[in-house]
């Protein structure tokens, strides 16, 4: 799996949006983006994932720039629940044929101000 | 609430104990995968079963021994443990393990190594 570059940490405040960036300069036309977070004490959780087009559903949205060299996971209004770990990871189609393991990278620690 | 079930939460063994760990998911899921997380560290990926057969071993130690009686369960034996093996042991399933298919995690068993 290509790599994914993420700031170590990012504050917010409670009730506004939070945009999330990650970089992945070497990303192939296979590799999908795909968002995680780990809230505290608990195990990771998917949010998102998308290849070219901007997706959305009912957690968040990804908005992925015209030459996949980036993506940025957007919370639309922050609450203290979405304090967590968010990780970025690509995963190849491609990768073992049915296997497509996740490797996780460092991540973004976002803290919520109320 | 999560999906997957781990069982105990919390485990204490000393490094002569022979103890397992239990994880369950009645999401009809056919993959299962076993990650292991230093404190402040991403989870790192240890075993994955696809339809009850091992198909990927990261090339864990022996004294760490998976196994997948029926489709719902997964079980991770442990023996002769290290203090360094002290971490928080995570479980996770998907539909079939296809790469684009999310994958559910629990909220883990965390594990000290006297």
């Amino acid at each position: 799996d290509a790599k994914t570059t993420q700031p170590n940490s990012m504050e917010s405040n409670e009730e506004e949006p939070v945009h999330l960036p990650c970089n992945h300069s070497t990303i192939s036309g296979t590799d999908y983006i795909h968002w995680y977070r780990q809230l505290p004490s608990q195990g990771p959780e998917y949010v998102i994932h998308g290849l070219t087009s901007n997706v959305n559903n009912r957690m968040a949205s990804l908005a992925i720039a015209e030459d996949r060299k980036s993506s940025t996971l957007i919370l639309h209004r922050a609450t203290l629940r979405d304090a967590a770990v968010y990780y970025c990871i690509l995963r190849d189609v491609n990768y073992g044929g049915s296997q497509g393991n996740l490797i996780f990278g460092k991540g973004t620690k976002l803290s919520v101000k109320p | 609430d999560t999906e997957v079930t781990q069982t105990p939460k919390h485990l204490v063994m000393g490094m002569t104990n022979k103890k397992s760990l239990k994880c369950e998911q009645h999401m009809g899921h056919r993959a299962m995968y076993w990650y292991k997380q230093k404190a402040k560290k991403p989870p790192e990926l240890m075993f994955v079963y696809s339809y009850e057969k091992l198909s990927i071993n990261e090339s864990v130690p022996s004294r760490f021994s998976p196994e997948c009686p029926n489709s719902s369960l997964l079980n991770l034996h442990l023996h002769a443990l290290q203090p360094e093996d002290s971490a928080l042991y995570l479980c996770a399933s998907s539909r079939s393990g296809l790469p684009l298919q999310p994958q559910h995690f629990g909220d883990g068993t965390r594990l000290s190594i006297l």
